[in-house]
């Protein structure tokens, strides 16, 4: 199975920052990796999928970039309702498709 | 509109067979190039990929627990469900299904989930 890392687990960040996270894939996955948003008590929300495509109704301070083992995901200035927990996600091995860890966003 | 709605037990005992359906509305499917997966969370932690099923009616399965789960559908009653046996504390979590971005597996349609606790 592929491994899908996070870092960092948690970041701590002030509204109109620039945040980034990576993921890196135990062996290259390609392009094929999503980005998903989830808020407490929430399903998860599709953010970047194929690394930099973005999702319809997705703003565009999100943007992802990345290929082979190592992707990015960077929220341009970070607005309120950003602060939650992102994970990655392959979609290239299956099956079966793996989840990074996650990386919480909080409020600094 | 596209939604996707789980149901099941919220408990059930160890050893027991855990049975889950989930329902979707707004899109069929027997659609070319969909598929729906079953994605569990326990509390607190990561989410974990359980079991796809596409539209041709192909499945695949998580290697780890590819003996206790079988999903399947009812195109007619637009329903997928998943069994899952010999249910353990350790899998208590949130169930999740989520629709696929075509034949791709990127979820672009997800389901509020179910939690469903595994206790004597």
């Amino acid at each position: 199975d592929i491994q899908m890392t996070q870092s960092p687990s948690s970041v701590s960040a002030s509204v109109g920052d620039r945040v980034t996270i990576t993921c890196r894939a135990s062996q290259g996955i390609s392009s094929w990796l999503a980005w998903y948003q989830q808020k407490p008590g929430k399903a998860p929300k599709l953010l970047i999928y194929a690394a930099s495509s973005l999702q319809s109704g997705v703003p565009s301070r999100f943007s992802g970039s990345g290929s082979g083992t190592d992707f990015t995901l960077t929220i341009s200035s970070l607005q309120p309702e950003d602060f939650a927990t992102y994970y990655c996600q392959q979609a290239n091995s299956f099956p079966p498709w793996t989840f990074g860890q996650g990386t919480k966003v909080e409020i600094k | 509109q596209v939604t996707l709605k789980e149901s099941g037990p919220v408990l059930v005992k160890p050893t027991e067979t855990l049975t889950l359906t989930c329902t979707v509305s707004g899109f069929s499917l027997s659609n070319a190039r969909m598929g729906v997966s079953w994605i569990r969370q326990p509390p607190g932690k990561a989410l974990e990929w359980l079991a796809h099923i596409f539209s041709n009616d192909e499945k695949s399965y998580s290697t780890s627990l590819k003996s206790r789960l079988t999903i399947s559908k009812d195109t007619s009653k637009s329903q997928v469900v998943l069994t899952m046996t010999n249910m353990d504390p350790v899998d208590t979590a949130t169930y999740y299904c989520a629709r696929s971005l075509g034949e791709l597996g990127y979820f672009d349609y997800w389901g509020q989930g179910t939690l469903v606790t595994v206790s004597s």
